[in-house]
């Protein structure tokens, strides 16, 4: 069935470190992705997203990396603060999926250490 | 968030008792969803709606019931047919288009006491 699954459950890097938080997909249907940033007891934030014919996209200190040969997702945050201390999830969207639905991975909490 | 307000941002139910939970949205999106979260877990789909007066269920609509009778409105009833409802819901919004991501609200915590 379709999935969206995290490597990592847990990241820990140095402040001013580069973050990598990797998402693995199974629905190789899915034509959109997006990753998003939850920060505890709020909801999830929009960092960037994807259409399956990129296989890169840069936003403000943010670079998403798709592998469609893998099904493979990257987040690349550089020089991590610590305000990106959070939850990152990853989403899928198939091209068929009934209303856009959404599927979402687990989660990788990422802890930035100053 | 920004556009979508959830309210309340705590909710306390008792066993037995249903309890509806508000999204409202300034946004003009046509499509709007309910998700719920448990600790330590991703989102699941419970309702969506992509146009006003109509909803589909998702993927764990027992013991839960919406409504969709204006486009910036779409709340959601927890009755007492949800075997555990406490959990964290939010609630997103989406304009319309294949590629145009959703966006989510600061969410309400629900505790059944």
């Amino acid at each position: 069935g379709e999935s969206v699954g995290l490597h990592l459950p847990t990241l820990s890097v140095q402040e001013g470190d580069n973050s990598i938080i990797n998402c693995a997909y199974s629905n190789s249907a899915s034509d959109y992705f997006i990753w998003y940033k939850q920060e505890s007891g709020k909801g999830p934030q929009f960092i960037i997203d994807i259409r399956s014919n990129m296989d890169k996209r840069q936003g403000q200190r943010v670079t998403v990396l798709l592998n469609k040969t893998v099904k493979h997702l990257s987040l690349q945050i550089a020089a991590t603060q610590p305000g990106d201390s959070a939850v990152y999830f990853c989403a899928e969207r198939g091209l068929y999926n009934q209303g856009g639905k959404l599927i979402f991975g687990q989660g990788t909490e990422l802890s930035v250490k100053p | 968030d920004g556009g979508i307000t959830q309210s309340p941002k705590y909710l306390f139910r008792k066993e037995g008792q249903n309890v509806t939970l508000s999204c409202e949205q300034n946004l003009n999106h046509d499509a709007m969803y309910w998700y719920r979260q448990d600790p330590g877990q991703g989102l699941r789909l419970i309702y969506y709606s992509q146009i006003v007066n109509d909803f589909q269920k998702g993927d764990i609509a027992e013991g839960y019931s919406v409504s969709r009778e204006k486009k910036e409105s779409f709340p959601l009833t927890v009755t007492s047919a949800q075997k555990n409802p406490t959990a964290f819901y939010l609630c997103a919004t989406q304009s319309s288009g294949l590629t145009d991501t959703q966006y989510f609200g600061p969410g309400t915590r629900l505790t059944v006491l």
